[in-house]
This record gives structure tokens, sequence and C-alpha cells, in this order.
């Protein structure tokens, strides 16, 4: 099994442009969700998805967008790339709300100029 | 929401022991994890504490009070490769995660 892979692992945006951070998993998990880490700060939760076709706001969804279209993938769309969105993403998933372990993937690292 | 608090920095030698403390507010509890983050890495799970008590993993341990919204992380027998971020995370009662800013700790020789 690969878990949960993401890409890409550095990008650069130019203020407002757009792009889409990809997440998979090959677990079979209902889970995923998606954080940010700024230095020296705790995980965020921007969106999460409870299976596919259904997704929910975290702590800090404004400006971003998400879909599950499918069990495995998971992207995070930025629409409209602002310096505030520089950052740390990773995308993570587990079998069930109960299940108490949430695998990460290794984490897109996003700088917006 | 929580409130998660635990230490910024710790340094300790190798071979020693080193206790990471964590205390959250929160309107809701489902579980207390601690997490392992090498610079530049991607958390990896440690330790999940729902029941008040002392959890042990080889060299590491976890305790938690939850009428005192307290836990701690223990390692034990330092070694170099220890040295890395140590984030506590609270999950609430709707099974999202919490997580705090996160512990470094450096293991000297």
């Amino acid at each position: 099994n690969a878990g949960v892979t993401q890409t890409p692992k550095f990008r650069i945006l130019k203020i407002g442009q757009s792009m889409t951070l990809q997440c998979t998993q090959d677990m079979n998990h209902n889970y995923m969700y998606w954080y940010r880490q700024d230095p020296g700060m705790g995980l965020k939760l921007i969106y999460y998805s409870v299976g596919a076709g259904i997704t929910d706001k975290g702590e800090v969804p404004n400006g971003y967008n998400v879909s599950r279209s499918t069990t495995e993938d998971f992207p995070l769309r930025l629409e409209l790339a602002a310096p505030s969105q520089t950052s740390v993403y990773f995308c993570a998933s587990s079998y069930s709300e109960q299940g108490y372990e949430q695998y990460f993937g290794p984490g897109t690292r996003l700088t917006v100029t | 929401g929580q409130n998660i608090d635990q230490p910024t920095e710790m340094t300790a030698t190798e071979g020693a022991i080193v206790q990471i403390n964590c205390t959250y507010q929160t309107s809701g509890f489902n579980g207390l994890f601690w997490y392992q983050q090498h610079a530049g890495e991607a958390p990896t799970f440690l330790s999940y504490n729902v029941l008040d008590g002392l959890e042990e993993k080889g060299r590491f341990s976890s305790f938690l009070s939850r009428s005192k919204g307290y836990s701690y992380l223990l390692l034990k027998e330092l070694q170099m490769k220890d040295s890395a971020s140590y984030l506590c995370a609270v999950r609430d009662e709707d099974y999202k995660l919490s997580f705090g800013a996160g512990t470094t700790v450096t293991v000297r020789a």
C-alpha cells in the first residue's frame, strides 16, 4: 500500500492564480481531511469528508473548496491564491470516526507571492 | 472549540527521560492523541488515550486525566532520533481533531 499520497510536493503561485492539490489514499478509508500547518502553529482543519459525495467545513475553510467523488480521492482547490495561503498542506485519512489513527500524506509546501 | 497548550521547546540528554505536558479546554471530548513530527515530514501517530490513566508503548507512555484536562507524553531512554516536534491533539464530540502548536524536543549527546 502506498498509503496517502499528495501531489505536488512543492509549488509557487502568484497572487490570484488557482491550483488543485491532489490527495489519494489506497486504504479504503471513509474519512479524509485537509489541514494546513503554518510555522510554529498546530495543524488547522480546512475541510473534511466522511465518505464519497459528503464534505464539510473545518476550522479555516475560507478560500478553499473540496470535492469527494470517489473514496480514494479528495482534492483541495484554491481559486484565488493569496499570500495568507502560504503554508504546508497535509491530507490525512482514517477508516472511520471511531478509528483513532489518522494517516498523513507527505505534505505540499505552497508559497504564494 | 478547543484550547490546547503545550510547551514550545524542551531539551534533554541522550538516555534521559522527558515529559511533555498538554492541557486542554474543550467543549466535547472523544480522545487525546500524540503525534510525532520530524522536521519537513508528516505527523505520525504515537498514542491514544480516551480513559484516565497511563498507556505504555515501548519507550513512550501517555497519561490522561479528563477531570483535569491534562495529558503528558513520557519519552524514556532518549535517542538522537527522538529529536522532533510532538503534537498533542484532542478529538471533539464531532470526531474532529484540534492540534496544539507542538513541542520541539532536542536531544543532545
